[in-house]
């Protein structure tokens, strides 16, 4: 079984600076795809960056980027510039390489921004 | 573009009733799967499907009852509401390949008093 852990209930950071959010999981699969989901208030599941685990560079979107270690299982998302409308919970998420793998959720992490 | 419409957005139920939670995409994905978000728990798989005629459960199925008889529609039943059943519930589909992306549906606030 895999499980996903998400260690940071809430982190807080001020606008234009950096947050790291931390994600490690468990599985004995040797490729997988890794996630980080952002959920502002209006509920929305927004994709923020996708990491597939047999590619050793670390994926980035604009001002996210994960810190992948796939021996440590650990898999962090950066926020770099920091904004208001960051400010949502996160969500780390696993999945197998199989055409029905199915998408496993760590806790989140509410990330609060103040001016 | 729809998407993945879910309806209703609210509801609120006394315990002991049913409801059907409806989900319904356009995009002819095989796969659609139900998760519900619970404070500190994340998202959980309560059932999903590979295809018109195939369900099966996820991790938290009891409780939970789903039919896949169109590949467009994978409706949620709850034949005797329970108080732990209130949570956020979510809908998603994607294509039955390894690099579908997930697509969401807006989810569904439930509260069973």
């Amino acid at each position: 079984a895999q499980t996903v852990t998400q260690s940071q209930p809430e982190m807080s950071v001020q606008e234009a600076e950096t947050v790291t959010l931390s994600c490690t999981y468990d599985t004995s699969e040797s490729d997988y795809y890794l996630f980080w989901y952002k959920q502002p208030p209006s509920r929305q599941m927004i994709l923020v960056i996708r990491q597939e685990a047999y590619k050793q560079q670390n994926a980035t979107e604009n001002r996210f980027s994960v810190n992948f270690q796939k021996a440590a299982k650990s898999f962090s998302l950066k926020i770099s510039d920091s904004q208001l409308g960051d400010a949502a919970m996160y969500f780390c998420a696993y999945r197998t390489t199989d055409s029905w793998g199915k998408l496993q959720f760590g806790a989140g992490t509410q990330v609060v921004v103040t001016p | 573009n729809a998407g993945v419409t879910q309806t209703p957005k609210f509801q609120v139920l006394k315990t002991g009733q049913s409801m059907t939670l409806q989900c319904a995409q356009d995009m002819n994905h095989e796969y659609m799967s139900w998760y519900r978000q619970d404070p500190g728990m994340g998202l959980r798989l309560i059932h999903y499907s590979v295809g018109a005629g195939i369900t099966d459960q996820g991790e938290v199925p009891n409780g939970y009852n789903v039919s896949r008889s169109t590949t467009e529609d994978f409706p949620l039943r709850l034949l005797s509401a329970a108080p732990s059943q209130t949570s956020v519930y979510f809908c998603a589909s994607r294509e039955g390949t390894a690099r579908g992306k997930l697509f969401f549906g807006s989810g569904t606030q439930l509260s069973v008093l």
